[in-house]
């Protein structure tokens, strides 16, 4: 079975600049959420969708972050316009049932 | 949710047991205790999930009082490849439940 996909591995930015990550989740799955991992902490919870309506956006910067996910299946986080502080691992899970999230490998997002 | 404590690192050599100790005094009686394990470079990979006593599956047991107020990792005769970041989380069992992580453990093991 494949797992989470993730895109791009890692991108470099300049600030103000904008930048988008695109995950495709296991087939199937209608929870996808996305998490930010800054260096040294745990992943935050930044956006959490069931099939294609969102169910927890309560960290999500909506000032500079969006997210969405058409079709209830690929889903993108865009950063318009991005900030030094925005460097981080973002991640990408979904899940099936009960809470086991299945994580892609992340994209590496560093912003100059 | 309940907050969750758990020690910053730990060292290890291979082939021991370790056992790493979380914390949760404020767990509620809905919440089951879930572990996630975090290579480098990495998305965190669910390791086990207990509501109460033990439970063991081919990669760690999970060892739970019955006050429920901590629980206890135990990864059997680790090897190098076990180093990573281990982290604790208490919520619901539900689907679409959101994780919500603390630091974690680094583990390091040594030859």
């Amino acid at each position: 079975e494949a797992g989470v996909a993730q895109s791009p591995r890692y991108k470099i930015i300049e600030k103000r600049q904008s930048v988008a990550f695109w995950c495709n989740p296991i087939s199937g799955h209608a929870t996808l959420y996305w998490y930010q991992q800054i260096l040294g902490q745990g992943p935050k919870l930044l956006i959490q969708f069931q099939n294609n309506g969102v169910v927890d956006d309560s960290q999500l910067p909506k000032d500079r972050f969006s997210a969405e996910r058409l079709k209830g299946v690929d889903s993108t986080l865009k950063i318009q316009p991005a900030k030094l502080e925005d460097s981080a691992v973002y991640l990408c899970a979904s899940s099936l049932v009960l809470d086991e999230q299945f994580f892609g490998p992340g994209t590496r997002l560093t912003v100059l | 949710l309940a907050k969750t404590t758990q020690p910053i690192s730990m060292d290890s050599y291979e082939g021991q047991e370790v056992n790493i100790t979380c914390s949760h005094n404020n767990i509620a009686t809905n919440d089951y205790i879930t572990w996630y394990q975090q290579f480098p470079s990495q998305g965190p990979r669910f390791i086990i999930q207990g509501y109460k006593t033990k439970v063991t599956n081919e990669v760690a047991s999970l060892f739970i009082p019955a006050d429920r107020k901590s629980s206890t990792l135990s990864l059997p005769r680790v090897s190098l490849s076990d180093t990573a970041v281990y982290y604790c989380l208490v919520g619901e069992n539900q689907a679409g439940t959101a994780l919500i992580f603390g630091k974690g453990t680094t583990l390091s093991v040594s030859s």
